[in-house]
């Protein structure tokens, strides 16, 4: 059984600032929230990791309450090229329950 | 950069043949995965390896085996092979220590007629 909880799909426009949200109800206190991107035909991309409050890379934020029951990956003025699955992992170390990715969110960014 | 390669982008082969699929990287990881991803189902672990020589069952280890002899060197093997296992099949290793990312290689896609 997933330990995440994601979207299906979402559609956004060039430009435009998209929010996915996460579930994770169950997280442990020593998980950390991971999230990856992939594109057709390839294998996953690490996004962004964090534990809680905000994390900001150059690519994506990262927004997780104190509660840490859900995340929000924020990508800012998205691109067609942004559009991709993207998955949300938490806790990615042994065992395996730790390590689900789910069925990930298919985000399509139109013109 | 880590890199992680499979021996094959394309696989076809034929109902009960023993597969053989490869998986190296060059990061000197302890962790190794394989995933299979099928569509609507996201990627499910089949198995993984945390040491040379060790493994542990993923959420759908039936019907495949693993080795790891080397650390860099991880491989997924179909005793014989059954058209339900044509797939997308995902290495990925880690460090282990650290924040646990996953590296991924580029998916070897296994067809069995």
């Amino acid at each position: 059984l997933a330990k995440t909880t994601q979207p299906i799909s979402m559609d956004s426009y060039e430009g435009q600032e998209v929010n996915i949200t996460c579930s994770h109800n169950n997280i442990a206190t020593n998980d950390y929230i991971t999230w990856y991107q992939q594109f057709p035909s390839q294998g996953p991309r690490f996004i962004i990791q964090g534990y809680k409050t905000k994390v900001t890379n150059e690519v994506a934020s990262l927004f997780i309450p104190a509660d840490r029951k859900s995340s929000t990956l924020s990508l800012p003025r998205v691109s067609l090229s942004d559009t991709a699955v993207y998955y949300c992992l938490v806790g990615d170390r042994p065992p395996a329950e730790n390590m689900r990715f789910g069925a990930g969110t298919r985000l399509t960014v139109k013109p | 950069d880590v890199k992680v390669t499979q021996s094959s982008r394309y696989l076809v082969k034929r109902t009960g043949e023993k597969v053989f699929l490869e998986c190296v990287q060059d990061m000197d990881h302890e962790n190794m995965f394989w995933y299979r991803q099928d569509p609507g189902l996201g990627l499910r672990l089949i198995y993984f390896s945390y040491d040379v020589k060790m493994k542990e069952k993923g959420d759908i280890p039936e019907g495949y085996s693993v080795s790891r002899e080397k650390k860099e060197r991880f491989s997924l093997i179909l005793e014989s092979a059954s058209t339900n296992q044509t797939s997308m099949y995902l290495c990925a290793s880690s460090s282990g220590t650290g924040r646990y990312e996953q590296y991924f290689g580029p998916g070897t896609r296994l067809t069995v007629t």
